[in-house]
């Protein structure tokens, strides 16, 4: 079976500063990674994936995650936060055919002036 | 429009009633899938359909929900005889292709609320 790990259910960050969203992952075989943000009321929305490759891996809106094989994470990072990421971020994780994706609890992200 | 569509947007019923929660995908795109999620957690996996084919519905947690596609194309889900439990909200997503690694790109969800 395959489970995905959020540790931080909050994470709280000043404008400007770098920000980390941690995930840890248990699969069986190869994984396929994925980072989602949602917004209040809406669904999630795509951020980033790892498939295979380079361990670090750009997405949108300034976000990047690095694949650790060996400990097993896949982390969330950006430079520098803004009052605007300020949502709930979910890990996600697939294997095989990557039919199905089990995601983490969630972490909710504060970025504040 | 572009992306996934999902309605209603809200619905309250009665427990005891039936439920109909309709998904209108991507244009396009072969995979679709239902999700729950309940209040302060992450989605869980419901269902998945290839096409007009449910391939996996190991996720449905009783025989009371029911999914159908049945050409390919729009999606329902089904809940019988609703009871307070199944108080959530259920998201529906698609991916262009069958293998998995491209993203599945989500709409808004259903919060179904019982009373």
């Amino acid at each position: 079976a395959q489970s995905v790990a959020q540790p931080e259910d909050q994470v709280n960050v000043a404008e400007g500063n770098p920000l980390t969203v941690k995930c840890t992952y248990s699969v069986s075989g190869n994984p396929y990674l994925f980072w989602y943000v949602q917004y209040p009321n809406r669904g999630l929305q795509f951020l980033l994936k790892y498939i295979t490759g380079d361990n670090l891996v750009k997405g949108s809106y300034g976000f990047e995650a690095e694949f650790n094989k060996s400990q097993t994470s896949f982390h969330l990072k950006k430079p520098s936060a803004l009052v605007s990421d300020s949502a709930l971020y979910f890990c996600a994780v697939a294997t095989g055919g990557g039919n199905k994706l089990t995601f983490g609890t969630g972490t909710q992200l504060k970025v504040e002036l | 429009g572009a992306g996934v569509s999902q309605s209603p947007r809200y619905k309250v019923a009665k427990r005891g009633q039936d439920v109909a929660l309709r998904c209108d995908p991507i244009s396009g795109h072969v995979s679709l899938f239902w999700y729950q999620q309940a209040l302060g957690q992450g989605p869980e996996f419901l269902t998945y359909f290839q096409n007009e084919a449910q391939l996996d519905k190991s996720g449905l947690p009783s025989d009371r929900f029911f999914a159908e596609r049945p050409e390919g194309s729009v999606s329902t889900l089904k809940i019988q005889r609703t009871q307070q439990e199944d108080s959530a909200v259920y998201l529906c997503a698609s991916s262009h292709n069958r293998v998995g690694n491209q993203p599945q790109h989500f709409g808004d969800g259903t919060r179904l609320s019982i009373l």
